[in-house]
């Protein structure tokens, strides 16, 4: 089975960047997809195909997607950012829907 | 303005059946394949099943194959979960979550409900 390796936890002062790794065989020829989800509610998508932001995302909020890792980044973090991200790829060889172990964001 | 309600959670006990509910609204529910993703408690996301707009392709998490059963009713908008056999693993809280593609194949969960909660406790 494929597998998604994400930081349990990455910590960041405001206004400062704070990158968020998420490791896979070959990912880099995979769409990666990000999920951000605050304490008590569902998941939000914030990127999609490796870069692509939905409506309302902030610009803040980038991705990138190369060789064996994928990588999120939030520019000038906010305390409002401070959630559990997750990564998410489909594994066209086993027909499954693959997420990361998600990283908790915390904003100092 | 897009929503999922799911219901039908509650508490069950091991080797009994659930069934899972999700009502769509704000989109073309026949346009978009669906699926179902849990949360077991402090734990990250899980992907559980996925069904196409038309029923035609359908996939499960090795899991819950054999168990459980996804449907759809485009006529009533809404999507099922028939969970049987029921272990204590199970116990999380489902989110039922709409897919941007139609045929399920490397999906993107653009929206998703508020989850409804399943416990198998005895």
């Amino acid at each position: 089975s494929y597998v998604l390796t994400q930081p349990p936890s990455v910590s960041v002062a405001p206004g400062k960047t704070a990158r968020i790794t998420c490791g896979g065989n070959n990912i880099g020829i995979k769409s990666v997809h990000w999920y951000q989800q605050k304490p008590g509610q569902a998941p939000v998508l914030v990127i999609y195909y490796d870069s692509d932001r939905p409506s309302g995302i902030p610009e803040r909020f980038s991705g990138s997607n190369s060789g064996n890792t994928a990588t999120l980044t939030i520019s000038r973090v906010e305390a409002g950012d401070e959630a559990d991200y997750y990564c998410q790829v489909w594994h066209s060889s086993s027909d499954h829907v693959v997420f990361g172990g998600g990283t908790k964001l915390t904003v100092l | 303005e897009v929503h999922l309600v799911e219901s039908g959670g509650g508490l069950v006990q091991p080797g009994r059946s659930l069934r899972l509910s999700c009502a769509a609204s704000g989109f073309t529910f026949d346009d978009y394949a669906m699926h179902w993703v849990r949360q077991a408690p402090g734990k990250g996301l899980e992907w559980v099943s996925g069904i196409s707009w038309n029923s035609g392709r359908i996939g499960y998490a090795d899991s819950v194959k054999g168990r459980f059963i996804i449907s759809r009713d485009n006529a009533k908008n809404s999507l099922y979960l028939q969970m049987n056999s029921l272990r204590p693993e199970d116990t999380a809280l489902y989110y039922c979550a709409k897919d941007n593609t139609p045929e399920g194949g490397a999906p993107l969960f653009d929206y998703w409900g508020q989850g409804t909660l399943v416990t198998v406790s005895s």
